[in-house]
This record gives C-alpha cells, structure tokens and sequence, in this order.
C-alpha cells in the first residue's frame, strides 16, 4: 500500500519570505498522480497543485511550485513571497492509477504553516 | 455553480447513538468520496461511491459504518451506535468522472462530535 509521509508537523516563515514544505512517499508504481492541498481553518480543503508522475517538468501555479524528484520519491512545495493568507494545514496527496485504486487519495499527516507579519 | 455541500456541519450525538451524514455533490457529479480526518491527523478514505454503487469501501470500519448514494438525493454516511473515537471530521468529495486527473471537490466537512 502507499505511505505519505510528512516530516514537519510545523513550520513558520515570515511574510513575503520563501519557504519549503517537504513529502516522500512510497511506492512500488511508475505512474501515478501527486497533490499537494490547503486546509484553512474553515477546514476547507482547497487543491493548491498537482503533478503527474510521468511529467518531468515540475508544476506551477503562480506562487506555487513543486520540486518533483521521481527517484528519491519527494515532492516538495515551495512557496514564494509568502502572504497571511497562506497560513493553513498543508497536506500532500498521493492517487494511484491502476483501476483499482485509482479514486482514493492518500494524504500525509500534515504541516501546519505559520506566516509571520 | 454551488459546490459540494455537507449536512449538518456540525453535529453532536451521545454513545450509542446513530449519526447520518450528508453529502449533495456538485451538479452533474455522480461520483461520490468520503473521507475521515481525526484531530491533528490527515483525511482517510473510507469509501468511494458512484450512484447506487459502492465502488470501494476499503477505509470503511467493518462493523457500525454504511454508506449509500442513491439515484436520488444526497449520499449518506451512516454511522451506528457511536463512539467516542467516531468523534471526527468527516469530508466528502466528489467528481465528474474517475478519470485520472478528475479532480475531487471537497465539501466543508462535518464535524462530528461524540459525548
């Protein structure tokens, strides 16, 4: 089964800075899709990016990129020129492929990141 | 377009009560996710649900957890003679088609409360 591990419970950068949320996974799949969500306290989870495995090229989404390293099975969310509204659980996701699994999303534990005014 | 919406957002039940959580998906959706999120931890799937189907129900607790979606109205978690470790927040999420890159739309979640 795959795993989603979130190393940092926490995290705080100060505002306008840059700052770096990490994520491996595991997996014994070549192809599949990974997500990174933002939970603000509304709980609501808004979908911040995603990548498909098969793309070389990291993804972004304006002040939001991710550094994709297949291999080592990392996703990494960077954050530039952070703003008091990104202050929010972040959760990374992983979703299979094959038919089996392909609906379900798995998430990592979580990092909870503060902006500092 | 109104998103996916969850009924009630807040509830309290007392131990041995049934719980029943609802979830209309977006318009034109018929594929149906729920997901349990314990404090301080990450959204687990409990089951996915395509109208009159359950699809996979893998996450789904063996005994006292049902879910349906039925061709009309919204789909249901059913949770029987609750618990205190039931008390969670519970999200569902829904799509237009399984295809791979579908994205899941979450609802706002209910929280479920267990004295």
């Amino acid at each position: 089964a795959q795993t989603v591990t979130q190393s940092q419970p926490e995290m705080s950068v100060q505002e306008a800075e840059t700052v770096t949320l990490s994520c491996t996974y595991d997996t014994s799949e070549s192809d599949y899709y990974l997500f990174w969500y933002k939970q603000p306290p509304s709980r609501q989870m808004i979908l911040v990016i995603r990548q498909e495995a098969y793309k070389q090229q990291n993804a972004t989404e304006n002040r939001f990129s991710v550094n994709f390293q297949k291999a080592a099975k990392s996703f990494s969310l960077k954050i530039s020129d952070s703003q008091l509204g990104d202050a929010a659980m972040y959760f990374c996701a992983y979703r299979s492929l094959l038919i089996q699994g392909a609906q379900k999303l798995v998430f990592g534990q979580g990092t909870r990141l503060t902006i500092n005014p | 377009n109104a998103g996916v919406m969850q009924n009630p957002r807040h509830l309290v039940r007392r131990r041995g009560q049934e719980a029943r959580l609802r979830c209309s998906p977006m318009k034109g959706h018929s594929h149906v996710y729920w997901y349990r999120q314990l404090p301080e931890e990450g959204l687990k799937f409990m089951v996915y649900l395509q109208k009159e189907n359950i699809i996979d129900e893998s996450g789904m607790p063996k005994e006292r957890f049902s879910a349906e979606f039925p061709k009309e109205g919204p789909s249901i978690l059913r949770i029987q003679q609750v618990v205190r470790g039931d008390s969670a927040a519970y999200f569902c999420a829904s799509s237009p088609v399984p295809e791979p890159l579908s994205e899941q739309y979450f609802g706002p979640g209910t929280r479920l409360t267990v004295t």
